[in-house]
């Protein structure tokens, strides 16, 4: 089935520690999206790419970096810099043509710091 | 300011009630599109309908229907006859067209509780 997948589900930072956060998607999508979501609070976007080797910060990609090496993957770390890191990650992808295309999202990772 | 607005952050009723989740929503653009995204406790979030901003028919899918007015910007969701597996937050989002990008603006959403 196509789908996006998101690992691991959970994950544990120390400090000081960097981070990454899978996702990889087979559904021939060129767009990809890293979203943080906070209890009670909507989806905020770190970082989007419309095409393989190109990425754009989002709204709160400080602390944060990306890849996007091949069309299927885009991995997201969580640097040192992000003070606040705890928090649900949710990647999505879309057709990346035109304003009308819903996003599809993956399972989520929710980050916690030990 | 708050692009898309979910003034209800909880709401809870008994099996079999209707209820209706509103949205608000704000932009300058001719041209764009309104989502409504269930995320149930697993936590993805799943699509469950679009309206582009020149289409203002309602529109009902089985129990779920959706009423978008341009005039007051608002996209209101309703279930009817809700079930327990209703459970969920729910979420509406706006998305324009951006330098040939669609952002997408999330509400903060509604979680909705369902009871027995």
């Amino acid at each position: 089935d196509g789908g996006i997948t998101q690992s691991p589900k959970y994950l544990f930072r120390k400090e000081g520690q960097n981070v990454t956060l899978s996702c990889e998607q087979n559904l021939n999508h060129d767009a990809m999206y890293w979203y943080r979501q906070d209890p009670g609070q909507g989806l905020r976007l770190i970082y989007y790419s419309q095409i393989v080797n190109d990425f754009q910060k989002g709204d709160i990609a400080e602390g944060y970096s990306v890849s996007r090496e091949k069309k299927e993957s885009f991995p997201l770390t969580v640097t040192s810099a992000q003070k606040n890191p705890t928090a649900f990650y949710l990647c999505a992808s879309n057709e990346g043509r035109g304003s009308n295309q819903p996003q599809h999202f993956g399972d989520g990772t929710r980050l916690s710091i030990l | 300011a708050q692009k898309v607005t979910q003034a209800q952050t909880e709401i809870s009723v008994v099996e079999k009630e209707d209820v209706t989740l509103d949205c608000v929503y704000e932009t300058r653009d001719t041209t764009y599109y309104l989502f409504w995204y269930k995320q149930p406790p697993s936590g993805e979030l799943v699509f469950l309908i679009r309206r582009n901003s020149f289409d203002e028919q309602n529109e009902i899918s089985g129990r779920y229907s959706w009423n978008f007015q341009k005039s007051t910007s608002s996209f209101n969701f309703t279930i009817t006859a809700s079930q327990v597996v209703d459970s969920a937050v729910y979420f509406c989002a706006l998305s324009e067209a951006l330098y040939n990008f669609n952002k997408f603006y999330f509400g903060s959403g509604t979680k909705l509780n369902v009871k027995p």
